[in-house]
């Protein structure tokens, strides 16, 4: 059964460097999603992304996150500066379509920021 | 607002009782329903879905849910609960037919099962 795919499973990093996280989405999915779970709280999303532009974005996505989908099959996510804060489980997911779509998640990266 | 709430953060069941874990929503659309599991050290696993018409759903492992929009209660049931279910539980609510795709989770309930 096709999945979502996530690299890498855990990155630790110092306080203001940049990361980018990995994610290969479903191969024939259209719409893109990134998600993240702080530690002991509820998952919160981050941003869609459709057609190679963002669909939609929450207030936690400021201009320190960007999304990127380099080539036909890889999804990104940058933080330009990480601040402690950013601790936490980041999920990847990817649906077919829009709207009643059931989106897909990935196993999750899990970002450490000292 | 839009909000998806999970009473029980954790639950305790014995092996082989039957399980109940409670979501209500609070949504201004006409919502579809999602239980998602997450295993330690996993990504989320859809369970089931709700979109529209029967209001009691079936999903994998055997778990079902009931949709009851008086209520405005999505909660999964379990007639008899494996060891190997102990997992943390997610319901989620997005938009049916709406502009947005986002997904709006609740805290999860964290299932513990006894021997």
């Amino acid at each position: 059964e096709p999945e979502v795919t996530q690299t890498p499973s855990h990155q630790v990093t110092q306080m203001g460097q940049e990361v980018i996280l990995r994610c290969v989405p479903i191969s024939n999915h259209l719409y893109f999603y990134w998600y993240r779970q702080i530690l002991g709280q509820k998952v919160e999303f981050l941003v869609s992304f459709y057609n190679n532009e963002i669909s939609e974005k929450s207030e936690i996505f400021d201009d320190q996150f960007s999304v990127e989908r380099p080539d036909g099959s890889n999804f990104t996510l940058k933080i330009r500066s990480t601040k402690l804060e950013d601790s936490a489980m980041y999920f990847c997911a990817s649906s077919m379509r829009e709207g009643t779509d059931t989106q897909y998640f990935g196993p999750g990266t899990r970002l450490t920021v000292l | 607002a839009q909000s998806v709430t999970q009473p029980d953060i954790h639950i305790t069941v014995s092996e082989g009782a039957s399980l109940e874990l409670r979501c209500n929503y609070s949504y201004g659309a006409t919502p579809y329903l999602f239980w998602y599991v997450q295993s330690p050290g996993q990504g989320l696993q859809l369970l089931l879905k709700y979109f529209s018409g029967d209001t009691l759903v079936q999903g994998i492992k055997g778990f079902e849910a009931e949709f009851k929009r008086s209520q405005s209660s999505f909660n999964l049931r379990k007639p008899s609960v494996h060891w190997s279910d102990a997992a943390e539980y997610f319901c989620a609510v997005g938009a049916l037919g709406g502009a947005t795709n986002k997904l709006i989770f609740g805290t999860g309930t964290l299932l513990a099962v006894q021997p």
